[in-house]
């Protein structure tokens, strides 16, 4: 069975400094996707940034952008000029390309953002 | 474009009693998935429907539990005979495609007194 390891419970960040979350996952499937979502205080669940694992580049979408290392099985977010905004729980995710479509999430990383 | 609607967005329920959550996935989406998060903690699967179809149903307790995704209508996940330990947040997701994206709605969460 696939499991998701976000091994920082709380992290904080000075607003405008970077920070990274770290994400590691365990599998025997070759292609799969990754996901970070955001859960802000209201617990809408939103996407951050999706990588799909036979992709070399690392995705980046504005200032969030994620550092894939496949053979260390490791998905880390990077997240640059940090906001006010940008506090939240923060959860990994993985999904196989084929073997049932439903995401397994990590525990979350809950990011304090401070001013 | 609205998003995945889910209602009730807050349900209080005595033990015993039932609980009904509704879902409208995205519009153009067929595949809907739920996942229950319980306090403090990440979201765990329950059940991946296609309309009329259950796909798979791994995450669901064996009793109490079960969904429907009809011809017509939103998908419902149907919980019998509530107890406390049912009192979490339940999300619905979305999806165009088995292997696209899936966009979340904003959760319904489930008090059992």
């Amino acid at each position: 069975a696939q499991t998701v390891t976000q091994s920082q419970p709380e992290m904080s960040v000075q607003e405008a400094e970077t920070v990274t979350l770290s994400c590691t996952y365990d599998t025997s499937e070759s292609d799969y996707y990754l996901f970070w979502y955001k859960q802000p205080p209201s617990r809408q669940m939103i996407l951050v940034i999706r990588q799909e694992a036979y992709k070399q580049q690392n995705a980046t979408e504005n200032r969030f952008s994620v550092n894939f290392q496949k053979a260390a099985k490791s998905f880390s977010l990077k997240i640059s000029d940090s906001q006010l905004g940008d506090a939240a729980m923060y959860f990994c995710a993985y999904r196989a390309h084929n073997a049932g479509n439903m995401l397994t999430f990590g525990g979350g990383t809950r990011l304090m953002v401070k001013p | 474009n609205a998003g995945v609607m889910q209602n009730p967005r807050h349900l209080v329920r005595r033990r015993g009693q039932e609980a009904r959550l509704r879902c409208s996935p995205m519009k153009g989406h067929s595949h809907v998935y739920w996942y229950r998060q319980l306090p403090e903690e990440g979201l765990k699967f329950m059940v991946y429907l296609q309309k009329e179809n259950i796909i798979d149903e791994s995450g669901m307790p064996k009793e109490r539990f079960s969904a429907e995704f009809p011809k017509e209508g939103p998908s419902i996940l149907r919980i019998q005979q509530v107890v406390r330990g049912d009192s979490a947040a339940y999300f619905c997701a979305s999806s165009r495609g088995p292997t696209d994206t899936q966009y979340f709605g904003p959760g319904t969460r489930l008090t059992v007194l």
